[in-house]
């Protein structure tokens, strides 16, 4: 069964910590994104891998930190430097290093107090 | 850059009515429009998407609709079910082939 898988659906931090949202796909899709969703609110791309070891930051990336290790793979941290963390995070990926038919995860909503 | 604003923010039908949603964008240049819908506490759902080359596309219930010289493109929903009740968002590729989306659209389908 192909998709994307996102881990945990809820995640709870105190201030200060770092806290890392586990992203896989076994589509085999080339690029992957992460983007960041406030209640009532679009989607705000944060960071964004087209190949592997290679990533690009996207709108909002001050205090997200991610790597791309293997294609399946593209795991993103927030650090402490973010100002404001709770939100609700989604994983997306398509299947050429354009976005064409981006397809999503189901999200994980991290609550930081 | 590519911006899309998207309106209403939010619509209320009564079931079986239809339902439009209409985005614009800047970027003349943008030549791919997809849709998605999203559910509470769920991931986006891509369910229709439209390239330049065409000016409509059709699947079942739902439709799209883009015209170019005025650089906006609409969601047609035809006969809504209490189940197309959700958020609908649109995006537009940007110069990077990034998608830039619009603010999202409350769907209630009144049964």
């Amino acid at each position: 069964d192909g998709g994307i898988t996102q881990s945990p659906k809820y995640l709870f931090r105190k201030e200060g910590q770092n806290v890392t949202l586990s992203c896989e796909q076994n589509l085999n899709h080339d690029a992957m994104y992460w983007y960041r969703q406030d209640p009532g609110q679009g989607l705000r791309l944060i960071y964004y891998s087209q190949i592997v070891n290679d990533f690009q930051k996207g709108d909002i990336a001050e205090g997200y930190s991610v790597s791309r290790e293997k294609k399946e793979s593209f795991p993103l941290t927030v650090t402490s430097a973010q100002k404001n963390p709770t939100a609700f995070y989604l994983c997306a990926s398509s299947i050429g290093e354009a976005a064409y038919e981006q397809y999503f995860g189901p999200g994980t909503r991290l609550t930081v107090t | 850059g590519e911006n899309v604003e998207q309106h209403p923010s939010t619509l209320s039908v009564q079931e079986g009515d239809s339902a439009v949603i209409k985005c614009t964008y800047s970027d003349s240049a943008s030549n791919y429009f997809p849709w998605y819908k999203q559910e509470l506490g769920k991931g986006p759902q891509l369910i229709i998407d439209i390239r330049s080359n065409v000016g409509e596309k059709k699947d079942q219930r739902i439709a799209v609709t883009l015209n170019k010289t005025a650089k906006h493109f609409s969601l047609h929903i035809t006969e809504t079910q209490p189940e197309d009740s959700a958020v609908y968002f649109c995006a537009g590729m940007d110069s990077s082939y990034k998608l830039i989306f619009g603010s999202g659209t409350r769907l209630l389908v009144r049964p």
